[in-house]
């Protein structure tokens, strides 16, 4: 089973609302990572989570804040967003360390956040 | 600085035909891996293969099967028989590693459309 889940699929928010995406995972991963990607554009990294710590900030806006309250749980919280921000906000996994999978991400289906 | 450059913006094909993607990427590290993703509309990536640097064995699956040259630095993908649910966005990445985490570099996308 190479199952990550995000929630909510849809999300819209004003600019001044706060809200967050929650992504889950069962596989015993020890990395996750946050993407957004826009419409017709590749993703691009936002964070990482290497065994629940903070390993990579691609320079991202303070609007967005990471949590990783366990290894099996990763969260996006978001505030004062602009419409600009509206794209697809995609969750990844990987088993991190050693092993043969160790470096294999796999994407949930992610949240299409638009921002009015 | 790892590159990854996919040409084709778009591939349009009529079932059954065979289509190859184009991935040519640049890199200084002597060791590294290289990816296929799969992105249909619906949005989930989804992994196809993964190759390390050491390895420039071809691989067959099913009707999908890879070239890896590093005399070229290309990894190129071929479909055969191409079916109208091959139609997808189809990325090449590339590993790398930062603050002990690895993270992968994408190129743009090559958008495949088979028409029945």
């Amino acid at each position: 089973d190479t199952e990550v889940t995000q929630t909510p699929k849809h999300l819209v928010m004003g600019m001044t609302n706060k809200k967050s995406l929650k992504c889950e995972q069962h596989m015993g991963h020890r990395a996750m990572y946050w993407y957004k990607q826009k419409a017709k554009k590749p993703p691009e990294l936002m964070f990482v989570y290497s065994y629940e710590k903070l390993s990579i900030n691609e320079s991202v806006p303070s609007r967005f804040s990471p949590e990783c309250p366990n290894s099996s749980l990763l969260n996006l919280h978001l505030h004062a967003l602009q419409p600009e921000d509206s794209a697809l906000y995609l969750c990844a996994s990987s088993p991190h360390g050693q092993g043969v999978f160790k470096n294999i991400q796999y994407f949930g289906a992610g949240t299409r956040l638009s921002v009015l | 600085a790892q590159k990854v450059t996919q040409a084709q913006t778009e591939i349009s094909v009529v079932e059954k035909e065979d289509v190859t993607l184009d991935c040519v990427y640049e890199t200084r590290d002597t060791t590294y891996y290289l990816f296929w993703y799969k992105q249909p509309p619906s949005g989930e990536l989804v992994f196809l293969i993964r190759r390390n640097s050491f390895d420039e064995q071809n691989e067959i699956s099913g009707r999908y099967s890879w070239n890896f040259q590093k005399s070229t630095s290309s990894f190129n993908f071929t479909i055969t028989a191409s079916q109208v649910v091959d139609s997808a966005v189809y990325f090449c990445a590339l590993s790398e590693t930062q603050g002990g985490s690895e993270k992968l570099v994408f190129g743009k996308g090559t958008k495949l459309t088979v028409n029945p």
